[in-house]
């Protein structure tokens, strides 16, 4: 019963392709997220999503671009890849803190991509 | 904007051996959570401990413990007990909390730790 998945977890490309990551939550959570880790384990929020509706975009590049189908998914689209984007790209998700006193994220396994 | 600051890149323990692990973050947010993951090998996000800031007890979950300190900004967390599976990167991260919706995470850079038998 994995509550959040993303596919595939592995990804190698050369540069200039482009490539999606999908992401799926089965856990009914109005918010889901991407974030990159970077070759130094740094993470870092990249889009953040509610009830499929876009509500964070930090400073990404415009190649990277999330859709949102429906409540549960979250797909990560990345055009013209260069070299700089290898990376684990992580997806999450969390519950409307209205309707919940805690807050967690809970995170999907990782995509390692690896651009060559 | 919240900075969150982890100053041990590394640290290494005995197996059964207590070890902590420091935080500091800085906000102009009164209310906000902050967390403590876990990523071993495996690199799966696993979270360790919770605490709410508006709760001023330390947060506990089994061996780990956490040293609240809101005046200071500092959040470290304690390991007992440590066992060779504690092995992991350990990264503190902060979420301010907002009246609807939720907010992303702020990562530290994080700790490796080491258990060593």
């Amino acid at each position: 019963d994995t509550a959040v998945s993303q596919t595939p977890k592995y990804l190698v490309t050369q540069m200039g392709n482009d490539k999606s990551i999908k992401c799926e939550q089965n856990l009914g959570h109005d918010t889901m997220y991407w974030y990159k880790q970077d070759s130094k384990k740094f993470l870092k929020i990249m889009f953040s999503y509610n009830n499929k509706e876009l509500i964070i975009n930090e400073t990404v590049p415009n190649r990277f671009s999330p859709k949102s189908p429906d409540k549960a998914h979250l797909n990560l689209h990345i055009n013209s890849l260069e070299l700089g984007d290898s990376a684990v790209y992580f997806c999450a998700s969390s519950q409307d803190r209205v309707r919940g006193e805690s807050y967690e994220q809970y995170f999907g396994p990782g995509t390692r991509l690896t651009v060559t | 904007a919240q900075t969150v600051t982890q100053s041990q890149p590394e640290m290494s323990v005995q197996e059964a051996e207590t070890v902590t692990l420091s935080c500091t973050y800085d906000t102009s947010e009164s209310n906000y959570y902050l967390f403590w993951y876990k990523q071993p090998p495996s690199r799966q996000m696993i979270l360790v401990i919770r605490q709410e800031a508006y709760k001023q007890q330390n947060a506990t979950e089994n061996r780990f413990s956490v040293n609240f300190q809101k005046a200071a900004k500092s959040f470290s967390l304690k390991i007992s007990d440590s066992q060779l599976g504690d092995t992991a990167m350990y990264f503190c991260a902060f979420a301010y909390r907002q009246y609807s919706g939720n907010t992303p995470l702020v990562f530290g850079k994080g700790t490796r730790l080491s258990v060593i038998a």
